[in-house]
């Protein structure tokens, strides 16, 4: 299996443009989640999804950041309209039901100029 | 709710050293719990894992054990090495109605010097 896989890796924009993340998890695997790691902050989450249902958006910084995931092997993160602290690395992770580990995407690294 | 609280960093060790970082946790019902690492640069990748209480999750020389007593889950190595300068993450993954939720703590960053 190749994995969890994102993209792009790297992106960077300019402040105010809008920025999708995309992530396609491991087949077979039924929750995904959305980390966001920053010096400051560490390891945050975002969201997570079970069998493709938003769970808990708890994490979710404002209204600027949304999530969707239309299948069980794709998702996104988009940010519209993007701000320089929106600077980060963006992981995504996914794991099959029950009480098993998750596996880490590569990250994508994100610079809003 | 459930939460996992590792102690802070950096930890500096000299190459050889003993290493201990420690975590608790809290949550309701029986989570699996793990180390993740973090190389610089990478994403996270799994250390250790143990489902169940008094298991004892080993890898690379890594090991922890988990204690349902005292709801903890140490990291331990009996000699560290240069190339385990990472940051290492605890993590729970409890079950709910709606699936799985996994929580990590804050990270404890490891450097191990010559």
């Amino acid at each position: 299996d190749a994995g969890v896989i994102q993209s792009p890796r790297h992106e960077v924009t300019e402040m105010g443009q809008e920025v999708t993340l995309r992530c396609k998890p491991i087949s077979g695997h039924n929750s995904l989640f959305w980390y966001r790691q920053t010096m400051m902050r560490g390891l945050e989450l975002l969201i997570y999804f079970n069998n493709n249902v938003p769970i808990d958006d708890s994490g979710m910084p404002e209204d600027r950041f949304s999530a969707k995931m239309p299948n069980a092997s794709f998702s996104t993160l988009k940010i519209q309209p993007s701000e320089p602290r929106d600077s980060a690395v963006y992981f995504c992770a996914s794991s099959l039901r029950g009480r098993t580990e998750a596996f880490f995407g590569q990250g994508t690294r994100l610079t809003v100029v | 709710g459930d939460s996992v609280t590792q102690m802070e960093g950096p930890v500096t060790l000299s190459e050889e050293a003993f290493l201990t970082i420690n975590c608790t946790y809290t949550a309701t019902g029986y989570p699996s719990l793990f180390w993740y690492v973090q190389y610089p640069g990478e994403g996270l990748q799994l250390l250790l894992k143990a489902t169940k209480a008094d298991d004892k999750g080993s890898n690379k020389g890594f090991e922890a054990t988990y204690r349902k007593e005292t709801t903890s889950f140490h990291l331990e190595k009996g000699s560290v090495q240069v190339s385990d300068s990472a940051v290492y993450f605890c993590a729970l993954i409890y079950l709910t109605g709606g699936g799985n939720k996994l929580t990590f703590g804050t990270g404890t960053q490891l450097k191990v010097e010559l």
